[in-house]
């Protein structure tokens, strides 16, 4: 079955500056690649994912690209604020309604 | 729109005895999946279901966890004779027909004492 690795596992950054947090996958079948942010006792929010039909998509401050020979995608955060501080999860699933396979997380502190 | 609703929010329970989790799916919604987060760990897929039908049980402990999606209601995620290693935050994410976008409700937490 799918296996997702995330890195790193925590990342401090200064305010203002960029972080890039990876994943790699394992099953070459999996074709949607979404990002969770989840802050402590909450809900997983999503808040950008990409489809295997591009390499790249961006939305304000945060964009994901995506390659699909290396088997690998990353989240990049650009501008970065106290509000972006908390766990972020990449996940992979199949064509259709299925199963989302999570990272570990990454917990991302951004320092005043 | 309401987003994904469940309940309780927290829910206490000793050893042996039952847990019933609810979740209510967004309005439009068809398909139902169920997540378990351990403390300080990612997600992991327990279940998914459409209305009256389990499509994929295989994260699901195959011992006392069961689940439903009945016609009418939300669906429950049951846990018999729990154990203090079934403590956890439960998740339930629904999503439209045919798409992959899974949208997450505020999960469960479930302590075993």
């Amino acid at each position: 079955g799918e296996n997702v690795e995330q890195h790193p596992s925590t990342l401090s950054v200064q305010e203002g500056d960029s972080a890039v947090i990876k994943c790699t996958y394992s099953d070459s079948a999996s074709n949607y690649f979404p990002w969770y942010k989840q802050e402590l006792g909450k809900r997983p929010q999503l808040i950008i994912d990409i489809r295997s039909n591009v390499g790249e998509k961006k939305d304000q401050r945060i964009a994901v690209t995506l390659n699909k020979t290396a088997k690998h995608f990353s989240l990049h955060i650009t501008e970065t604020q106290p509000e972006d501080s908390a766990v972020y999860f990449c996940a992979a699933s199949g064509k259709g309604a299925q199963k989302l396979v999570f990272g570990q997380g990454t917990r991302l502190t951004i320092n005043p | 729109n309401a987003g994904v609703m469940q309940n309780p929010r927290h829910l206490v329970r000793r050893r042996g005895q039952e847990a019933r989790l609810r979740c209510s799916p967004m309005k439009g919604h068809s398909h139902v999946y169920w997540y378990r987060q351990l403390p300080e760990e990612g997600l992991k897929f327990m279940v998914y279901l459409q209305k009256e039908n389990i499509i994929d049980e295989s994260g699901m402990p195959k011992e006392r966890f069961s689940a439903e999606f009945p016609k009418e209601g939300p669906s429950i995620l049951r846990i018999q004779q729990v154990v203090r290693g079934d403590s956890a935050a439960y998740f339930c994410a629904s999503s439209p027909q045919m798409t992959d976008t899974q949208y997450f409700g505020p999960g469960t937490r479930l302590t075993v004492l």
